[in-house]
């Protein structure tokens, strides 16, 4: 059973640390996006990749958040430095686009997230 | 602009009551349209896709364009139907990208 993994589950830090998100989407999949939730705003899409190029990291704050995906089995989220308003759980979902942009049939997980506390 | 709106955060239902989780969208073109779950401090779980005009866990969806809806019902609700419900749309003009509503959090009494 194929599942999107994340690292670290939990992560407590103090603020102005530097923090690194680690996700494996699904072998084959050619979408991953990165989601931030919160009680307040609930999912808020961050950034996504196609074939690992950046399509949107519009949601991201550029001065402090990056994402990279490194390779086709790793994507990365670095906040630097965080901030007690990052506290949230991070996901990560990969998904199957085919040709015409529609979604591959019941080819979109997430992975169980990572739950950020900045201090 | 694509945008999903679920006008209820929060929905309480009893045991065995039908239940339905509203969900209305606006986007330009032919959206695919979700139902994503979410149970407690678990991974969000797709529940439904309209496309394949599926019945999950007794859930049933149905796309109404001319109301640019698409309600999650159920018939008899159960006590562990009891989580998050996000309704999400993806559209081709978008680059496939998932927008998700704001959640409804559902809550079956016994």
């Amino acid at each position: 059973d194929a599942r999107v993994t994340q690292t670290p589950r939990h992560k407590v830090t103090e603020m102005g640390q530097e923090v690194t998100m680690r996700c494996q989407p699904i072998l084959g999949h050619n979408t991953v996006f990165w989601y931030r939730q919160t009680m307040m705003q609930g999912l808020e899409l961050l950034a996504y990749f196609r074939n690992r190029a950046p399509l949107d990291d519009s949601g991201m704050p550029k001065d402090r958040f990056s994402a990279e995906m490194p390779d086709a089995t790793l994507a990365t989220l670095k906040i630097q430095p965080s901030e007690p308003r990052d506290s949230a759980v991070y996901f990560c979902a990969s998904g199957l686009v085919l040709a015409g942009g529609r979604w591959g049939y019941n080819e979109q997980f997430f992975g169980p997230g990572t739950r950020l506390t900045v201090l | 602009a694509q945008r999903v709106t679920q006008p209820e955060k929060l929905l309480s239902v009893f045991k065995g009551a039908p239940v339905e989780l509203k969900c209305n969208y606006s986007y330009s073109g032919s959206p695919e349209l979700f139902w994503y779950v979410q149970y407690s401090r678990q991974r969000l779980q797709l529940l439904l896709r309209h496309i394949s005009r599926e019945s999950i866990k007794g859930f049933t969806a149905d796309l109404n364009k001319g109301e640019t809806s698409f309600h999650l019902k159920k018939p008899f609700a159960q006590e562990e139907d009891s989580a998050m419900y996000y309704c999400a749309l993806s559209g081709k003009t978008s680059g496939s990208r998932l927008t998700f509503g704001e959640g409804t959090q559902l809550t079956v009494n016994p």
